[in-house]
């Protein structure tokens, strides 16, 4: 079993609607969550940076985390059609791993149009 | 402000050369972090290097693969005698400071013939 988890999608969906992106996770010492968006053939681009459980809301884009479900989640408010990208979670724990980052295999979001 | 700078950006070479790939963090961050991201893949950890400190080496899949970083800054990724499993996007990103987001450049696209 992977220690992050992420449905990697393709998750398409029409132009304004909410998108709600997830990843779940196994290590509980885990206390930094990071959402990145990736374009295609770009890097990923730091999106949210959250610690430990509760919410964050940037602009069109909240991330949520529950720790105690070990799940967080990514949600994008009235989508673009240039919101589509490969979105990715990551995590990492605090102490002297907390530079490690985990990453999911990310979600491709497609927004129509 | 200038990111995070990768070079080249795209790299073909035949099995069995070695091959360099150069990162320039952002300016004032002291730590810096190289990533493989394979198709279908999520990132994968290879090296971190914080100020002066010995690097950490643990995500270095081979002996084959080795990275150093001068002056506390530009940094260098060699894989030498290159196989075709080696064949990724190498992300390079840098931090302020241990704990701080990771911001990653466009990488280097690197294929073994």
């Amino acid at each position: 079993q992977k220690e992050v988890e992420q449905d990697p999608g393709p998750l398409s969906v029409p132009e304004g609607a909410i998108v709600s992106l997830n990843c779940t996770y196994s290590n509980s010492a885990f206390q930094y969550f990071m959402w990145y968006r990736q374009y295609s053939r770009k890097g990923p681009e730091l999106l949210m940076y959250t610690y430990s459980s509760g919410n964050k809301e940037d602009g069109r884009f909240t991330a949520q985390v529950d720790k105690s479900s070990k799940y967080i989640s990514l949600f994008i408010r009235d989508s673009q059609p240039s919101d589509s990208a490969t979105y990715l979670c990551a995590m990492s724990a605090t102490g002297a791993g907390t530079y490690k980052y985990i990453f999911g295999t990310g979600t491709r979001l497609k927004v129509l149009a | 402000g200038a990111g995070v700078s990768q070079s080249p950006s795209n790299k073909v070479t035949e099995k069995g050369k070695d091959v360099e790939l150069r990162c320039d963090p952002i300016s004032g961050h002291t730590a810096l972090y190289w990533y493989r991201q394979s198709l279908g893949q999520g990132l994968e950890f290879l090296i971190y290097f914080q100020g002066n400190s010995a690097p950490d080496k643990s995500g270095l899949p081979s002996d084959r693969f080795s990275a150093e970083r001068t002056g506390g800054s530009v940094s260098t990724l060699t894989i030498q005698r290159t196989q075709q499993e080696d064949s990724a996007v190498y992300l390079c990103a840098s931090s302020l400071a241990r704990r701080q987001p990771q911001h990653f450049g466009d990488g280097t696209r690197l294929s073994i013939l």
